[in-house]
């Protein structure tokens, strides 16, 4: 199956600081990624929509400013948490969709990135 | 707006015994895909199986199976002969065409030796 990749796969920074996360699609084109982010034991909630060469689309309640999603080419999106704070750590996954000949994508998940703010 | 519920928080099955995990989903569309996600402690999401909501036929993966009742809106995953292995947490998810997902709660399923 396809592969998706995320880096760093665990991250610590300070209060304050921006943090970059990289989702990358390793051997097919992803039209569109998608970031989640799942509080621990609690389910994957969706973060925003990222389609290449667009603005991403953020759902409700996600801060656009702080939450930077920049997705440049077809094999690479990244999220960036600027000034993060405490409350932002989390475990951040991405998602990507791979063109096929049928009208179904399947849809393939990063290993994640854990994220803690101190 | 299209929900997922998973109404059981955790489950506990013998090894070697079949499971049930259930899931209910809330939607007005006619065509979409459900799934069953597995979460080992690694946290990679893992498919565990797809059931596209046009075909009637359950969708059926080795040990895993689906009884997917789609006016109900119901699509409980069975998990038969459990292994040591098949412990980790279970999300349903709902996606629309090429839309992204939406996960229920999760169960946390425990295999007893």
């Amino acid at each position: 199956g396809a592969v998706v990749s995320q880096h760093p796969s665990r991250v610590i920074c300070k209060s304050g600081t921006s943090v970059k996360i990289e989702c990358r699609s390793l051997d097919f084109q992803a039209t569109t990624m998608f970031w989640y982010r799942q509080f621990p034991k609690k389910s994957l909630m969706l973060m925003a929509t990222s389609n290449e060469g667009s603005k991403a689309t953020y759902e409700q309640g996600v801060e656009k400013d702080k939450f930077l999603i920049n997705h440049a080419s077809l094999t690479l999106s990244t999220l960036t948490v600027t000034s993060a704070h405490p409350e932002d750590s989390s475990f951040y996954i991405c998602s990507a969709t791979s063109k096929r000949g049928d009208s179904y994508n399947e849809q393939f998940f990063g290993p994640g990135t854990r994220l803690t703010v101190l | 707006a299209q929900t997922v519920t998973q109404s059981q928080p955790e489950m506990s099955v013998q090894e070697a015994e079949t499971v049930t995990l259930s899931c209910t989903y809330d939607t007005s569309e006619s065509d979409y895909y459900l799934f069953w996600y597995k979460q080992p402690p690694s946290r990679q999401m893992i498919l565990v199986i797809r059931q596209e909501a046009y075909k009637q036929q359950n969708a059926t993966e080795n040990r895993f199976s689906v009884n997917f009742q789609k006016a109900a809106k119901s699509f409980s995953l069975k998990i038969s002969d459990s292994q040591l292995g098949d412990a980790a947490m279970y999300f349903c998810a709902y996606r629309r065409n090429n839309n992204d997902m939406r996960f229920g709660a999760g169960t946390r399923l425990t295999v007893k030796p």
